[in-house]
């Protein structure tokens, strides 16, 4: 268990729909990052949060959206869903704002749209 | 992770040395790192170094870091078939982490 919680671990959904994925930070840690993994793309960088307020955005669709709340934990909202959004998403954290000894990763929650 | 290169296959006996290598542009990155994916898992960090050292070993891993040729690499000695499993490289580039597509390393007895 690495202290990074994703829920839920599978979803699967329609095309068109939205879907919010879950994530709580490791005990601590103030910056949290999303990640998309998908076999075509490999591992893009979507957005970082830091204490709550937005600190860096990647390859992050219009569609997409996400927030880190005042107990620390995040939610990366997907909506109008794609095919092409089928992959796996992952939360990691940090404890400052940078990256530097690295991140701690959660699971990885596997979206399936269909 | 169109900024690091690394290859995407190695396959190696178990008890050789396996090595993956990795190239990166960026020559500010402060941190380099690898990391390791095992199958319907997320990503483990297995170490990093420093980008103003050339080389740092942990038990069975050796990272060799060449920041003139910007090339990072990651020995494994005594492979185990417990160590099939992509690994991924990364630089910090400002506040995140870039990743390389990842080396699928498969074990054979």
């Amino acid at each position: 268990d690495s202290g990074v919680t994703q829920t839920p671990k599978h979803l699967i959904t329609a095309t068109g729909q939205r879907v919010t994925l879950r994530c709580s930070p490791r005990s601590g840690d103030l910056s949290v990052y999303w990640y998309q993994q998908s076999l075509d793309q490999g591992l893009q960088f979507l957005i970082q949060y830091y204490n709550g307020e937005e600190r860096a955005k990647g390859n992050i669709l219009e569609r997409f959206s996400a927030q880190q709340f005042p107990d620390l934990h995040s939610e990366l909202n997907l909506s109008s869903l794609e095919l092409g959004d089928s992959a796996l998403y992952f939360c990691a954290s940090s404890g400052t704002g940078r990256a530097n000894y690295g991140y701690t990763f959660g699971s990885g929650t596997r979206l399936t749209v269909v | 992770g169109e900024d690091v290169e690394q290859s995407l296959f190695l396959s190696v006996r178990e008890g050789d040395s396996s090595v993956i290598n990795c190239t990166y542009t960026d020559s500010s990155s402060t941190y380099l790192y690898w990391y390791k994916q095992e199958p319907g898992a997320g990503l483990q960090l297995l170490t990093y170094i420093f980008s103003n050292m050339d080389m740092k070993q942990d038990q069975r891993l050796t990272v060799l870091l060449n920041k003139k040729d910007k090339h990072l690499s990651l020995r494994i000695a005594d492979t185990q078939t417990g160590d099939s499993a992509i690994y991924f490289c990364a630089e910090s580039k400002d506040y995140k982490l870039s990743f390389g597509a990842g080396t699928t390393v498969t074990v054979r007895a």
